[in-house]
C-alpha cells in the first residue's frame, strides 16, 4: 500500500529561525515528490515538485531535497517569518496518483 | 482570480438528507478531482475525472456520486448523507491527461460539511 508519513507532527518556533521537516514515502510506481504549504481555512497549494531525478528544489526560502535510494525527502525553511505558520503536506505521486501525507503543523511564534 | 471555486463554503445536514458539491475550474485543465480531508490524515481521493466525459473510482468512493458536467464543472453527490461523512471536502483540478508527469494541481479553499 502506498505510504507517505511525516514528521514532526507539529513544530514550534521562533521568528527568523530556520527548520527542516521530515518525510518518508513507499509508493510504486514512483513518478514525483512534492510539497504543498495548507493555510488554515484554505487549500493546499504547491511549493515543490521534484522528480526522481532531482536531489533539491527552490522557492524562495524553502527548499525541498528528495533521495530516490533512500525514499525520504524534506523541507527547510529559512529565515522563517509569521506567515509561515501553516500546516505543510509531503505528496508523493505514481503517475498522477497522489498519496498525501498528514502533515506537519507549524508555527512561528514572534 | 483564475482558480477552482467550491460551494458551498460550509453546509450542516441531517442524517439521510442529500447534497450536492458544486466545483468549477477555469483553467481548461483536464482533469478533475474530489478529496476528503480528516484530521490528522492525508487527504483521500474520493473521485476523479480524468476528462470530459469520464469519471473513476479513488480510494474512498462509498457514499459518494459525480457528474463531469463539461469541461469546467464536476459536482459531489452525497445521497444519504451519514456523520461518517464530516469532512472538509476538497476540488481540485490538473492538466494531467493520465500517465507520468510533473503536472500541477490547483486546490479549492474546501467544503466545511458536518452531518448530524
Amino acid at each position: 500500500k502506498n505510504q507517505v508519513e511525516q514528521s514532526p507532527q507539529s513544530l514550534i518556533i521562533l521568528e527568523g529561525k530556520n527548520c527542516t521537516l521530515q518525510c518518508n514515502y513507499t509508493v510504486s510506481p514512483f513518478s514525483n515528490l512534492r510539497w504543498y504549504k495548507q493555510d488554515t481555512g484554505r487549500g493546499p497549494v504547491s511549493l515543490t515538485i521534484m522528480t526522481f531525478s532531482e536531489n533539491t528544489k527552490s522557492n524562495g526560502r524553502y527548499t525541498a531535497t528528495l533521495d530516490a535510494d533512500t525514499k525520504q525527502s524534506s523541507l527547510h525553511i529559512t529565515a522563517s517569518q509569521l506567515s509561515d505558520s501553516a500546516s505543510y503536506i509531503c505528496v508523493a505521486d505514481a503517475g498522477n496518483m497522489l498519496t498525501f501525507g498528514g502533515g506537519t503543523r507549524l508555527m512561528v511564534k514572534p | 482570480n483564475a482558480g477552482v471555486t467550491q460551494t458551498p463554503k460550509f453546509q450542516v445536514l441531517k442524517t439521510g438528507q442529500s447534497m450536492t458539491l458544486q466545483c468549477a475550474q477555469d483553467m481548461n485543465h483536464n482533469s478533475m478531482y474530489w478529496y476528503r480531508q480528516d484530521p490528522g490524515m492525508g487527504l483521500r481521493l474520493i473521485y476523479y475525472s480524468a476528462s470530459e466525459g469520464t469519471t473513476d473510482k479513488g480510494e474512498v468512493p462509498n457514499g459518494y456520486n459525480v457528474s463531469r458536467l463539461n469541461k469546467r464543472e464536476f459536482s459531489l453527490r452525497l445521497e444519504s448523507a451519514a456523520p461518517s461523512q464530516t469532512s472538509v471536502y476538497f476540488c481540485a483540478s490538473s492538466e494531467a491527461r493520465g500517465g507520468q508527469g510533473a503536472y500541477g494541481y490547483t486546490f479549492g479553499s474546501g467544503t466545511r460539511l458536518t452531518v448530524v
